[in-house]
């Protein structure tokens, strides 16, 4: 069974600090790993996807895969309180006839402290 | 570009009722796939559309149901409702490149949040 793994937090982090949001997965099938936040009562807004082992930046955000590892992780710099939300690690392949859906973690809840 | 569009936003239903969801793809988008989030179990795929063929399911029982039409968009049914069925429905559009090693970007709407009674 493919699962992706959370601390669901709350981690709180001061204003302007880097903030460290981490996930690992079980299913090495898995080929592509996406981060979205979801405020309170909205639906997941994508922030960043990777497909490669390494870094990949985007503005303030910085997600880091590890293949090996089965390890992926989003680094927000300077967090403002507004990146205070729920932040969803999925994971996602393909098999044969189609994309696989994707399998979320059940999120980290980050509080931005001003 | 309008993003992905569902209706209705919200819905209260009574036991063994059914219920019928709509989502609209983004333009030019022609898989849609469909999730339910509880805050028990998270964000849980149901299954995808692609071509007005189903083209993956997850592991939910056969109560639930859906279709594509020709123009990408896709409606999800829900029959005998029970209380656990509460929820919000997310529907997500992608490309629906159909070739391919790597999962496509999806892109959520606002979700539909039924409350079963």
């Amino acid at each position: 069974q493919k699962e992706v793994e959370q601390n669901s937090g709350p981690l709180s982090v001061p204003e302007g600090a880097i903030a460290s949001l981490n996930c690992t997965y079980s299913d090495r099938g898995s080929q592509s790993f996406f981060w979205y936040r979801q405020y309170s009562g909205k639906s997941p807004e994508l922030i960043m996807f990777i497909y490669s082992n390494g870094d990949k930046e985007d503005g303030r955000f910085t997600a880091q895969l590890n293949k090996a590892s089965q390890y992926v992780s989003l680094l927000i710099r300077d967090s403002q309180p507004s990146d205070s939300a729920t932040y969803l690690c999925a994971g996602g392949g393909y098999s044969g006839g189609g994309a696989d859906g994707l399998t979320f973690g059940k999120g980290t809840h980050l509080i931005i402290q001003p | 570009k309008a993003g992905v569009t569902q209706t209705p936003r919200y819905l209260i239903k009574t036991r063994g009722q059914q219920v019928t969801l709509s989502c609209s793809p983004i333009s030019g988008h022609r898989s849609v796939s469909w999730y339910q989030q509880t805050p028990g179990q998270g964000l849980q795929f149901l299954f995808e559309y692609f071509s007005e063929t189903q083209r993956n399911k997850g592991n939910f029982p056969g109560r639930f149901s859906g279709r594509q039409f020709s123009n990408s968009r896709s409606e999800m049914n829900v029959s005998t409702l029970e209380l656990g069925d509460s929820a919000l429905y997310l529907c997500a559009s992608s490309l629906g490149l159909a070739e391919g090693y790597y999962q496509e970007t999806q892109y959520f709407g606002p979700g539909t949040r039924l409350l079963v009674l």
